[in-house]
């Protein structure tokens, strides 16, 4: 079945401890991006991949960093997570560019204390 | 920044009405998308229009694009319960970025 994973679903964490959220998808898709998603604001994206070693910044970069090593993962890093990443995040991957389709993850939604 | 808006911010109707919702955005677009979310779940892609197109249609779906008022509408037609869901607009620029507005939440009443 075509999809986007991501992993964990849920995390609750402290300040400070560094963490990984990965997502892989299996449509041999070249574009890969992450979003979150925060009451009232809608979706704004973090960091996008157009392919393998390419990445680029979003509209809310900071305090996040990201690899693209395989064409399948594109994990976000949270290298010292503070309250305001407090949120629902998505990934998401379309076949060529942002200008097509994208297929969405099922979220992880992670508290940072 | 945000680029798309959706208009209104919730809405709600009896089942089998039509309901419409409205997103305008601000910069020249390579294509307009709408996505569905249910409670806090992944995005679903519903239709895709692009810039030189003015009106798309799938199932009980209908898109309509103007671009020279920098605005698209959605028409769900006989809605059902279970179109109950967010909805949001999304627009596609002529760079690699992608911009979601803050979405029009809908409510349908059996």
């Amino acid at each position: 079945e075509a999809q986007v994973t991501q992993n964990p679903r849920y995390l609750i964490t402290v300040t400070g401890k560094k963490l990984t959220v990965t997502c892989s998808q299996n449509m041999n898709h070249e574009y890969m991006s992450w979003y979150r998603q925060d009451p009232g604001l809608g979706l704004r994206q973090i960091y996008y991949s157009m392919n393998v070693e390419v990445t680029d910044k979003g509209d809310v970069p900071e305090g996040y960093k990201v690899s693209r090593k395989e064409k399948r993962n594109f994990p976000l890093i949270l290298e010292s997570p503070s309250p305001n990443q407090t949120s629902l995040y998505f990934c998401a991957s379309s076949f060529l560019a942002v200008s097509e389709t994208q297929y969405f993850g099922p979220g992880t939604r992670l508290l940072v204390l | 920044s945000q680029q798309g808006e959706e208009d209104p911010q919730a809405l709600s109707i009896q089942e089998g009405e039509n309901a419409t919702m409205n997103c305008s955005y601000k910069t020249s677009i390579n294509n307009l998308q709408w996505y569905r979310q249910n409670s806090g779940r992944g995005l679903v892609h519903l239709i895709l229009i692009r810039s030189n197109e003015r009106e798309k249609h799938s199932g009980r779906l209908r898109v309509t694009l103007d671009t020279s008022k920098k605005s698209s509408s959605l028409l769900i037609t006989a809605s059902r319960a279970a179109d109950t869901a967010s909805y949001f607009c999304a627009t596609g620029g002529y760079g690699q970025n992608f911009v979601f507005g803050p979405g029009t939440r809908l409510s349908v009443l059996p």
